[in-house]
């Protein structure tokens, strides 16, 4: 059984670095069959794709957050990362990483971490 | 690509048909089209992928269908774990990959 857990601090102050990493266990993410993947969710908002790695370093960003994003994978133990610098209030949100299927379940997201808070304040 | 969902509420009683819409801005690939069902604290569910298939373990009283912009999730006769928040999603082409802003069914 596949399963995504999230890690990091709930709590970054404005203008610097949240950083969240993706446990990932039953399945390699190494792993050419699937995109890892970073969605977020604002309070009372819609989802908000964020990136994705896949293969272990092509990566795909949102145009959005692009200059500030990069996500990056751990293969030895498992693990891809998010990072993204100079957070506002308006990153505030519960970040969710997810497995995109590229050939089963392709394009959609069969399986996601619980969410974890990231509250952006001083 | 905007997808816009409707309605916002959908007021129903167990044992109703819901049908909920998603509408893309430009033509959708069926193929990357799904539908997920969120409850309160927790990770979206997939229940649908390809506009279509259900999900591993999804009951057979969802359905989806639809082609080019206009998509629709079905729920024959509601069960009372079926009140929750339902998203449409598109992962086609090029980034960004986008979600609808969700359809509430909330129990009559």
């Amino acid at each position: 059984q596949v399963q995504l857990q999230e890690s990091g601090p709930g709590l970054v102050k404005p203008s610097q670095t949240l950083s969240l990493t993706c446990s990932v266990s039953g399945e390699s993410i190494s792993n050419g069959g699937y995109y890892w993947t970073w969605i977020r969710q604002p309070a009372g908002k819609r989802l908000e794709w964020i990136g994705r790695i896949y293969a272990g370093v092509n990566t795909n960003y949102n145009p959005s957050l692009k200059s500030r994003v990069t996500i990056s994978a751990d293969t030895s133990k498992n693990q891809f990362s998010l990072t993204l610098n100079s957070v506002t209030a308006a990153d505030t949100a519960v970040y969710f990483c997810a497995r995109v299927g590229i050939v089963d379940v392709p394009q959609a997201a069969d399986v996601w971490g619980q969410g974890t808070v990231v509250t952006v304040s001083s | 690509i905007v997808l816009t969902q409707s309605p916002g509420t959908l007021s129903l009683s167990p044992g109703e048909r819901a049908t909920l819409s998603c509408r893309a801005s430009q033509s959708v690939s069926s193929s990357y089209l799904a539908w997920y069902q969120q409850k309160p604290g927790q990770a979206p569910r997939l229940l649908i992928y390809g506009a279509s298939t259900r999900a591993t373990g999804v009951p057979d009283r969802f359905s989806g269908g639809g082609s080019g912009t206009d998509f629709t999730l079905t729920i024959s006769r509601l069960e009372p774990e079926d009140f929750a928040l339902y998203y449409c999603q598109q992962f086609g082409g090029s980034p960004p990959y986008t979600f609808g802003q969700g359809t509430q069914v909330e129990i009559k």
